[in-house]
């Protein structure tokens, strides 16, 4: 079975500030991973995902994200967060032996002036 | 390129009553998707389908059909509505499975009453 966990409902950071989304992943092997951002009264928008190679993965708007594999985590990152950086943020998981992902519930991020 | 539409936007509907689901994408993409989305639950599977004439179930199809007679259409058929099928729904596409990110639609936003 593959599962997801995004442990916080809600993040608040300041603008300017760094941010940090949670996830943690459970899959039986090897997974591929997805972030997806969804902003309010719109579909889900694909920011990034890692499937092989370097743990650290650039996606858009200034995001990345590290695979760490002996936490079975991928954490969201941006070095300075925006105002308009403020949506819902879902993480994604699929084990290759799998068709179909598994979210999270979402995160939905908040950056204050 | 318009990507993957969805109509209605918004519908209300009255108990027992059925309606279809439109979703149109104009990628070319062999792999649709079904989500229903309801707060703090994350996305849900409702059906997919990996190619034209080729569906399967998700994680939540009772109360649901779909068919998929090219490659650029797939309808969701809710049958005998009832209050519990109250929720936003999501289209999706992509070009194949695991390692490849999903395009959203708009979203239908239906409610049953």
């Amino acid at each position: 079975a593959q599962s997801v966990a995004q442990p916080e409902d809600q993040v608040n950071v300041a603008e300017g500030n760094p941010l940090t989304v949670k996830c943690t992943y459970s899959v039986s092997g090897n997974p591929y991973l997805f972030w997806y951002v969804q902003y309010p009264n719109r579909g889900l928008q694909f920011l990034l995902k890692y499937i092989t190679g370097d743990n650290l993965v650039k996606g858009s708007y200034g995001f990345e994200a590290e695979f760490n594999k002996s936490q079975t985590s991928f954490h969201l990152k941006k070095p300075s967060a925006l105002v308009s950086d403020s949506a819902l943020y879902f993480c994604a998981v699929i084990d290759p032996g799998y068709s179909t992902l598994t979210f999270g519930k979402g995160t939905m991020l908040l950056v204050s002036p | 390129n318009a990507g993957v539409t969805q109509t209605p936007k918004f519908r209300i509907l009255k108990i027992g009553q059925s309606m279809t689901l439109q979703c149109t994408q104009d990628m070319n993409h062999n792999y649709m998707y079904w989500y229903r989305q309801d707060p703090g639950m994350g996305l849900k599977l409702i059906y997919y389908s990996v190619g034209a004439g080729i569906t399967d179930k998700g994680e939540v199809p009772n109360g649901y059909n779909v068919s998929r007679s090219t490659t650029e259409d797939f309808p969701l058929r809710l049958e005998l509505a009832a209050p519990s099928q109250t929720s936003v729904y999501f289209c999706a596409s992509s070009a194949g499975t695991s390692a490849f990110e999903q395009y959203f639609g708009p979203g239908t936003r239906l409610t049953v009453t």
